[in-house]
Order: C-alpha cells, then sequence, then structure tokens
C-alpha cells in the first residue's frame, strides 16, 4: 500500500517569493515520485519526476524538488514565483512493482501581485 | 496538448440516469487511467486499463463501470447518478507499465442536477 500526504491545501504567496509545497508519502518498498500542475481550466500536467539518480530534479521553470528518502518526503520548491504560477500542485508517488499511481489531494498556490 | 482526448468536455444530467465518458488515449500508449476529481476527497484513482485488460482498481463504485477497446480507447459508464457524482473526470495514458510519463487528458466535467 502507499499514500500521499499533501498538508497544506493553500499557499498564498506574494510574487517573487520563494515558496515550498510538501508533499509525504508513505510506501513498503521503492517508489517512483512526480509532481504535476493543473491550471485553471486545464489537465493535470507533469512538472518534474524522480525515478532514479540524482535525488534533486529540476523543472524547465524553475521550480525544483529534492527527494528525501529518510523523512519520505519529496518537497517542491522554486525560489522566486510568478503569477503565471497560480495552479493546483499535485505530488504523486507509483510503486515501482505495481504500477498504481496515487496522488495527494493537491495544493492551491495562490501568488498575489 | 497531451495527446489524450476526452470527450464530451462538458455533460449535464439527471439523477438517476447513466452517461458514458470516453478517452482516447495517446498514440501508441496501452494503459489507461480514470481519475475522479471532486471539490472535498481531491483526486481519486479509479481503475486502471492495460492493453484491454483491468489491471488496478482504485475507489471505484459499484455504479461505475470501465473498459478498454481493441483499439486501446477507453469508457468509463456511471448509471443510477447522483448529486455526488457530480466531478471532473480524468483519463490519463502511459506508454507501458514501467516509470514513464503519464500524460492527462483535459478531463470531463459532470455536473449532475
Amino acid at each position: 500500500a502507499q499514500s500521499v500526504t499533501q498538508l497544506d491545501s493553500q499557499v498564498p504567496v506574494f510574487e517573487e517569493a520563494p515558496v515550498e509545497l510538501r508533499c509525504n508519502y508513505s510506501s513498503s518498498v521503492s517508489v517512483y515520485l512526480f509532481w504535476y500542475v493543473q491550471y485553471p481550466n486545464q489537465g493535470l500536467q507533469l512538472l518534474l519526476k524522480y525515478l532514479s539518480g540524482s535525488t534533486l530534479v529540476k523543472s524547465i521553470n524553475g521550480f525544483e524538488a529534492e527527494f528525501n528518502k529518510s523523512q519520505t518526503s519529496f518537497h517542491l520548491r522554486k525560489p522566486s514565483v510568478h503569477i503565471s504560477d497560480t495552479a493546483e500542485y499535485f505530488c504523486a508517488v507509483s510503486d515501482q512493482g505495481y504500477q498504481k499511481v496515487t496522488f495527494g489531494t493537491g495544493t492551491k498556490l495562490q501568488v498575489i501581485p | 496538448d497531451s495527446g489524450v482526448t476526452q470527450t464530451p468536455k462538458h455533460l449535464i444530467t439527471a439523477t438517476g440516469q447513466r452517461v458514458t465518458l470516453r478517452c482516447s488515449p495517446r498514440s501508441g500508449d496501452l494503459s489507461v487511467y480514470w481519475y475522479q476529481q471532486s471539490l472535498d476527497q481531491g483526486l481519486q484513482f479509479l481503475i486502471q486499463y492495460y492493453n484491454g485488460e483491468e489491471r488496478a482498481k482504485g475507489n471505484i463504485l459499484e455504479r461505475f463501470s470501465a473498459q478498454q477497446f481493441p483499439d486501446l480507447h477507453s469508457e468509463l459508464n456511471l448509471s443510477s447518478l447522483e448529486l455526488g457524482d457530480s466531478a471532473l473526470y480524468f483519463c490519463a495514458s502511459k506508454l507501458d507499465l514501467s516509470g514513464n510519463t503519464i500524460y492527462f487528458g483535459e478531463g470531463s466535467w459532470l455536473t449532475v442536477v
């Protein structure tokens, strides 16, 4: 069994300020980890993923996430947010053997001008 | 554009009725997932098909059923609809069962009145 916890349902942050969206997971086996973003009125898009190798993964639009196995976390960070980052962000975990993707409940990031 | 096509985009129907949501996966993708996103429960995994066969089942109600056809498109059937079934239903596809990226459609908005 696996589960994902996103503790913050909403995160308001001023433009150009840093942000961290928290994600913790539980699983009895090795996992793949993902962050998806859903912009208003659109479907989910992959933001970044961790499969193996370097524990720090980055997206093309300035987000990064670090896989921390000991803390079972995969927090998403950005040093300076823009208005266009306003969206809902979903953390997800996939069991490497079972292939079922489990999503967190999402965090709404609201960037304030 | 993720390459995953869902129809209809919006649907309004009455309680007790039955609807069918359709999903065409990305070209070449064998695995199809269905998710339900509602305000109170967030994103919930319903069911997964791989190459025509049911692969994994999540929180799918008995009133709901799905199938994947030989051409790999999938349909989600929702019957005896209740007000609480109003939600955004996402289809997603993936190439196979490994840790590849999962691509989401834009969703089908179902409103039950």
